[in-house]
């Protein structure tokens, strides 16, 4: 077991352009969930996926960002038409359980600079 | 919607000191956890509490959840430079998946 693993763990992109992140949870973690974090602050729930289904999505995101976790494996983050607002560390985390809630496990994280 | 609050912001101590963080929510949780992120890393959990009123050890890290259920801290006795980051508590709400978490307090000891 390697643990939670994301890449790119850096990436700098221009303003307008489109990134994708990858997640890849421990294996056998069902649930998986992406999250924003900006200096100073904790991090900020974006979407939570049960094996292959996306059960839950911020309302604070736009819909210029979407997820996928094909075959409820690895997961992929897309923002669109990026925009300065959108530079933060992007984190992976995964976890085990059916109802009850339990310990998150946190990849390192993307860096997202946008110039 | 859902807050948690969690205060200190920052909090300076000598080595040896002690620290506490407080979390407040808005709304009654279902549980509430608590992480560690390092400078330049990513949170780890530390401790997950249930029950109204369970208070639970880790060797010098003393974890209560408010009888309410809204209310937690995290008390640190005589500190250690290993102790050094942010602590975050994070807490879940009924029938709901999403993980709210506080801004976090950083612990600094001051040299």
């Amino acid at each position: 077991d390697t643990g939670v693993s994301q890449n790119p763990r850096h990436k700098i992109t221009k303003r307008g352009q489109n990134v994708t992140f990858r997640c890849d949870p421990i294996s056998e973690h069902n649930r998986l969930y992406w999250y924003r974090q900006t200096l100073g602050q904790g991090p900020e729930f974006l979407t939570y996926f049960q094996n292959e289904a996306q059960l839950e999505k911020s309302r604070l995101l736009s819909d210029r960002f979407s997820a996928e976790r094909p075959k409820g494996s690895f997961s992929t983050l897309e923002i669109q038409r990026t925009e300065q607002g959108d530079s933060a560390m992007y984190l992976c985390a995964s976890s085990f359980g059916q109802g009850y809630p339990y310990e998150q496990y946190f990849g390192p994280g993307t860096r997202l600079t946008v110039t | 919607g859902q807050q948690v609050m969690q205060i200190p912001q920052y909090q300076h101590v000598q080595e040896g000191e002690d620290f506490t963080t407080y979390c407040n929510s808005s709304t009654t949780l279902s549980n509430i956890q608590w992480y560690k992120q390092r400078p330049g890393g990513h949170p780890v959990f530390l401790i997950q509490l249930v029950k109204s009123g369970e208070v639970k050890k880790q060797k010098r890290l003393t974890f209560q959840f408010g009888e309410a259920k809204k209310n937690s801290s995290l008390h640190i006795t005589a500190t250690q430079t290993t102790d050094v980051g942010t602590y975050f508590c994070a807490g879940y709400s009924f029938g709901n998946y999403q993980l709210i978490w506080g801004a976090g307090t950083k612990l600094i000891i001051k040299p």
